[in-house]
């Protein structure tokens, strides 16, 4: 597809159970960011990759959250034993580079998760 | 690190009028400030961005003003119409660093 997608677009949970969500950024982007929006808040930022390596995870809030990037690609964010505070849309990002210029992060439609 | 502090929190205004919104920064060391544009259900898109080395920057009915002393900086929007309200956010980031956005402003356009 021409931009970022997000999978699933909606996932509800209980509570302590596992949860993995997946990005596709736009072919050839180098740089793949995670947010999460909470209701009424701006994007919070969770971690960025360049390439396969994590360069930057300082966002990640807890050791619960992990993401990868195996092939330089497609990232999934993985969720252990969630909580109700991960209640919130995350939103992935691709760009074509984070370098010494920082450029247009195309953003997906989010992903909204739900802990009951 | 960075903190982007931005106001109004909810703008309303009528159609064919003016909107400003007003956003802060704390992180001298940033260079680079984007707008972004968020409708019900989509991820933000950016509109206009500017960078530290202009005061000024302006795309048809948008512009982004700079003031690097004060940090701050401001998006105006002129002749607004109702395909304009949303949500927008503003940005700010170092050179190839992330960005850290500001809390949102909702605009409503009424017609």
């Amino acid at each position: 597809g021409a931009g970022v997608s997000q999978t699933p677009s909606n996932k509800v949970t209980e509570k302590g159970k596992y949860v993995e969500l997946r990005c596709d950024p736009i072919s050839g982007h180098t740089a793949l960011y995670w947010y999460r929006q909470s209701l009424g808040q701006g994007p919070e930022f969770l971690i960025y990759f360049q390439g396969t390596g994590a360069a930057d995870d300082s966002g990640l809030p807890n050791d619960r959250f992990f993401a990868v990037r195996p092939e330089g690609s497609v990232s999934t964010l993985k969720i252990q034993r969630t909580e109700r505070g991960d209640s919130a849309v995350y939103l992935c990002a691709s760009s074509l580079r984070a370098g010494a210029n920082t450029g247009e992060l195309f953003f997906g439609e989010g992903s909204r998760l739900t802990v009951l | 690190g960075e903190n982007v502090e931005q106001h109004p929190s909810t703008l309303s205004v009528q159609e064919g009028d003016s909107a400003v919104i007003k956003c802060t920064y704390s992180d001298s060391a940033s260079n680079y400030f984007p707008w972004y544009k968020q409708e019900l259900g989509k991820g933000p898109q950016l509109i206009i961005d500017i960078r530290s080395n202009v005061g000024e920057k302006k795309d048809q009915r948008i512009a982004v003003t700079l003031n690097k002393t004060a940090k701050h900086f401001s998006l105006h929007i002129t002749e607004t119409q109702p395909e304009d309200s949303a949500v927008y956010f503003c940005a700010a980031a170092r050179s190839g660093d992330k960005l850290v956005f500001g809390a949102g402003t909702i605009l409503r356009v009424k017609s």
